[in-house]
């Protein structure tokens, strides 16, 4: 089974700064998507950015980028330029392309912007 | 778009009733996800249906819970009779096929007293 681990329960950066949020994960599957999902505290849950592992590229969606290292397994999302709305609880997830769509995810890290 | 719909958002009941969560995809999507969200545990897939046919229920908790999907466009997940235990914020998803990216509705959160 798929394990996904965020090792830091809490973050904290300055407005402005940069953040780097750690992901782990264990599978044996090569063909897979990677995710990370923002939930501010609205509870909605957000798409931030996904990788798919078969790209070597790593993925950037305006101030959010990757640093996806497929033989170490880890998936780490690096918030630039950090803002009072990026505070919210963020979620590393994995889903496999071999059957179905199923999401597993990590427990969280809870991300403060401080002013 | 309304993007996926869930009701109710809050719902408080006691012990030994029965609850009814409600879940409208988004139109044109064929797969519908429920999740269960606690402190303890996290995100847990709970069951997934593909062209309104349960895939997986593995990961529904015990036979307390049963969901349905009647047609396309509607979702219900059940709990009876309900335990304190089951207390959590409960997300629908839908994606317009198994592989591609899912939408998550507002969730409920669940209290039983």
């Amino acid at each position: 089974a798929q394990t996904v681990t965020q090792s830091q329960p809490e973050m904290s950066v300055q407005e402005a700064e940069t953040v780097t949020l750690s992901c782990t994960y264990d599978t044996s599957e090569s063909d897979y998507y990677l995710f990370w999902y923002k939930q501010p505290p609205s509870r909605q849950m957000i798409l931030v950015i996904r990788q798919e592992a078969y790209k070597q590229q790593n993925a950037t969606e305006n101030r959010f980028s990757v640093n996806f290292q497929k033989a170490a397994k880890s998936f780490s999302l690096k918030i630039s330029d950090s803002q009072l709305g990026d505070a919210a609880m963020y979620f590393c997830a994995y889903r496999t392309n071999n059957a179905g769509n199923m999401l597993t995810f990590g427990g969280g890290t809870r991300l403060m912007v401080k002013p | 778009d309304a993007g996926v719909i869930q009701s109710p958002r809050h719902e408080v009941t006691e012990m030994g009733q029965e609850v009814t969560l409600r879940c409208k995809p988004i139109s044109g999507h064929n797969s519908l996800f429920w999740y269960r969200q606690t402190m303890m545990r996290g995100l847990e897939l709970l069951i997934y249906f593909n062209n309104n046919v349960p895939i997986d229920d593995s990961g529904m908790p015990e036979d307390r819970f049963s969901a349905k999907m009647p047609n396309a466009s509607f979702s219900t997940l059940k709990i009876q009779p309900s335990e304190p235990r089951d207390s959590a914020v409960y997300f629908c998803a839908s994606s317009l096929a198994y592989y591609n990216e899912q939408f998550f509705g507002p969730g409920t959160r669940l209290t039983v007293l």
